[in-house]
């Protein structure tokens, strides 16, 4: 296994127009978390999952943002109507179990712009 | 409410020395633990070491240390023997228990800059 891969990794779209992204975790991973990044910041928690339960969404995520795991397997995350303060790195992690000890396993993260 | 606090948005270090990344945090919980992240260029996150919060050792890894004071809510990162590959992004982290399961939390980050 090689990681977390993310699909794709640059996206431009117009805005209004829907964008879906993709997070294939290490594949033994029961754990799966999507961030948002601005330029110059850290990342921002936006979600997570475990297994196929989707256990808690930040107050980022407007209604317009929806994530998925429906095996618990790989996630995907859709923004409809996007908007130009969408532009931002959306990285996605994995990390094993319950423990507050396991790091987090990242993608290479995914650039929207959103023109 | 948690947070994390790292006051330095650059830093720069000659080749070889060794520099003090800086990082306080804000938590009620007695239970959690704190991580150091590296983000080159490139993007993509590199976990570097974690400290947990009744570790009384400070937490090693390589040319990575931490110095982990409780009392004062800081995990500063030192990293020995600087060289150029070590330019990057530096988030200090904080993954704590809640309702539900455990959430990590990033701070701003530091910018390093290697000097040959």
């Amino acid at each position: 296994d090689t990681g977390v891969s993310q699909d794709p990794r640059h996206k431009i779209t117009k805005r209004g127009q829907n964008v879906t992204f993709r997070c294939d975790p290490i594949s033994e991973h029961n754990r799966l978390y999507w961030y948002r990044q601005t330029l110059g910041q850290g990342p921002e928690f936006l979600t997570y999952f475990q297994n196929e339960a989707q256990l808690e969404k930040s107050r980022l995520l407007s209604d317009r943002f929806s994530a998925e795991r429906p095996k618990g397997s790989f996630s995907t995350l859709e923004i409809q109507r996007t908007e130009q303060g969408d532009s931002a790195m959306y990285l996605c992690a994995s990390s094993l179990g319950e423990s507050r000890m396991k790091e987090l396993f990242f993608g290479s993260g995914t650039q929207l712009s959103v023109l | 409410a948690q947070k994390i606090t790292q006051t330095q948005p650059g830093m720069f270090v000659q080749e070889k020395e060794a520099v003090t990344l800086d990082c306080t945090y804000d938590t009620s919980d007695q239970s959690y633990g704190l991580f150091w992240y590296k983000q080159p260029s490139s993007g993509e996150m590199i976990f570097l070491i974690y400290q947990g919060s009744y570790d009384e050792q400070n937490a090693t890894e390589g040319r990575y240390s931490l110095n982990f004071q409780k009392a004062r809510k800081s995990t500063n990162l030192v990293i020995s023997a600087s060289q150029l590959g070590d330019s990057a992004m530096y988030f200090c982290a904080m993954r704590e228990d809640y309702t539900g399961g455990f959430k990590t939390i990033f701070g701003a980050g530091t910018r390093l800059f290697v000097k040959a």
